[in-house]
This record gives structure tokens, C-alpha cells and sequence, in this order.
């Protein structure tokens, strides 16, 4: 069973469109983040939301709005999408002070 | 500002020699340490990590990195590099305790060269 899931995997689309993506976890844990990879490879920290309550909002555009359903969901949702937001997006979990586990990523192409 | 510094964008080594990666972390409250390798492609696999006790640590894949608090670094070495090491390794430092973001590196990039 996939621990950290995302979907889409690949997501294609025009500028100006709103698009979301999708994270599940099945591992019982209590925090999710979300973390933007650009095209140098560089991982940066986005949101972190703990028990459904956001506890991390980095300088990321308003453009963005993390969504969490229940512990085990934390959604990202994109309003009028720009080129520069074209990167791989990565959810994690994990438990309290524990080790962060990583989705499979979500490659975001903005045309 | 809190940082991670991997020194080296991109090394080579030959197949069955030996390999040390860089980190290095600015000072700062307690820190927990991974190393992650991500494949072409590929998400995020954790190698191994420090939160305390014995400051040599021993990970998958034959991989073991070495706590030295006074240098602040963090270096993943393995004895003998397999041409499937090839790959992207990331550092990572989460700053105290609790449900702490991690800070990454800006990542090595590793080639191995039969």
C-alpha cells in the first residue's frame, strides 16, 4: 500500500486556469506538508497543517490555498496559474517530531 | 536566517570507489538530520537520519553519515558507490522539536562512471 499519495502525477495546463492536487496519507499521521520543487531541484517548504489546523504558510502567493479535509487529506488548490509556478509539488506526513515521509510528487506544467 | 549547505552541485565517481557528500547547517536549536536520494523522476527516499545518541548512523543501501555538532556538519559516505547510486541527494535539517518543515540543500548531484 502507497503510504503518501498524490494524484494527478503530471498536470498539464494554460495559464490563468485553476487546478488542484490531491495527498493522502494512510500512515496515521497527524501533520502534512507541502513542498514546492523547482526547476534547479530546490526544495522549498510551502504549508504545514497539523490535526486540520494550518501551522506553516511560508511566503507563497495567495494564488495558493492548502485545503484539509480530515488529518489524512491535504489538498492543494491553485488559482490562476502562472509560468513560474510550473514545478513538482510534494506532499509529506509525519508523525509528531518524527521522520517526514514523501508522495511520489506532482509535476505541474504551465503553458 | 536558518540554512543547509551542500558545497558540492555535482561529483563523479567510478563504480566501487568510495564517496563522502557535504553538509554543512547553520547554528541553531537542536538539529534532526536526514539524507534523501531522489532518482530521475522520482519522489523522496530517506536514507537515514540523526536525532540523537550515537552520532554515526547507519542508513539503507550501504549508505552511513557521521553528527559532528563542533563542525556543524552532517556528510553521507559509502565505502563502495554502485552504479544504481546515481541520483540526487538531498540534505535536510529540521530545526528543535515538534512537527518541525525541513530546510533542504540545494542537493548533489552524484554520477557514477563505470
Amino acid at each position: 500500500d502507497t503510504a503518501v499519495s498524490q494524484t494527478p502525477k503530471y498536470l498539464v495546463t494554460q495559464m490563468g486556469n485553476d487546478k488542484s492536487i490531491k495527498c493522502e496519507q494512510n500512515l496515521g499521521h497527524d501533520t502534512m506538508y507541502w513542498y514546492k520543487q523547482d526547476s534547479k531541484k530546490f526544495l522549498k517548504i510551502m504549508f504545514s497543517y497539523n490535526n486540520k489546523e494550518l501551522i506553516i504558510n511560508e511566503t507563497v502567493p495567495n494564488r495558493f490555498s492548502p485545503k484539509s479535509p480530515d488529518k489524512a487529506h491535504l489538498n492543494l488548490h491553485i488559482n490562476s496559474l502562472e509560468l513560474g509556478d510550473s514545478a513538482v509539488y510534494f506532499c509529506a506526513s509525519t508523525p509528531q517530531g518524527g521522520t517526514q515521509y514523501f508522495g511520489p510528487g506532482t509535476r505541474l506544467t504551465v503553458l | 536566517a536558518q540554512s543547509v549547505t551542500q558545497p558540492d552541485i555535482h561529483i563523479t565517481v567510478s563504480e566501487g570507489a568510495s564517496l563522502e557528500l557535504r553538509c554543512n547547517y547553520s547554528y541553531g536549536a537542536t538539529p534532526y538530520l536526514f539524507w534523501y536520494v531522489q532518482s530521475p523522476g522520482q519522489g523522496l527516499q530517506l536514507l537515514l537520519k540523526y536525532f540523537s545518541g550515537d552520532t554515526l548512523v547507519q542508513g539503507i543501501k550501504g549508505f552511513e553519515a557521521e553528527f559532528k555538532r563542533s563542525q556543524s556538519s552532517f556528510n553521507l559516505r559509502k565505502p563502495s558507490v554502485h552504479w544504481s547510486d546515481a541520483a540526487e541527494y538531498f540534505c535536510a535539517v529540521a530545526w528543535g522539536t515538534g512537527r518541525r518543515a525541513l530546510t533542504f540543500g540545494s542537493g548533489t548531484r552524484l554520477q557514477v562512471q563505470p
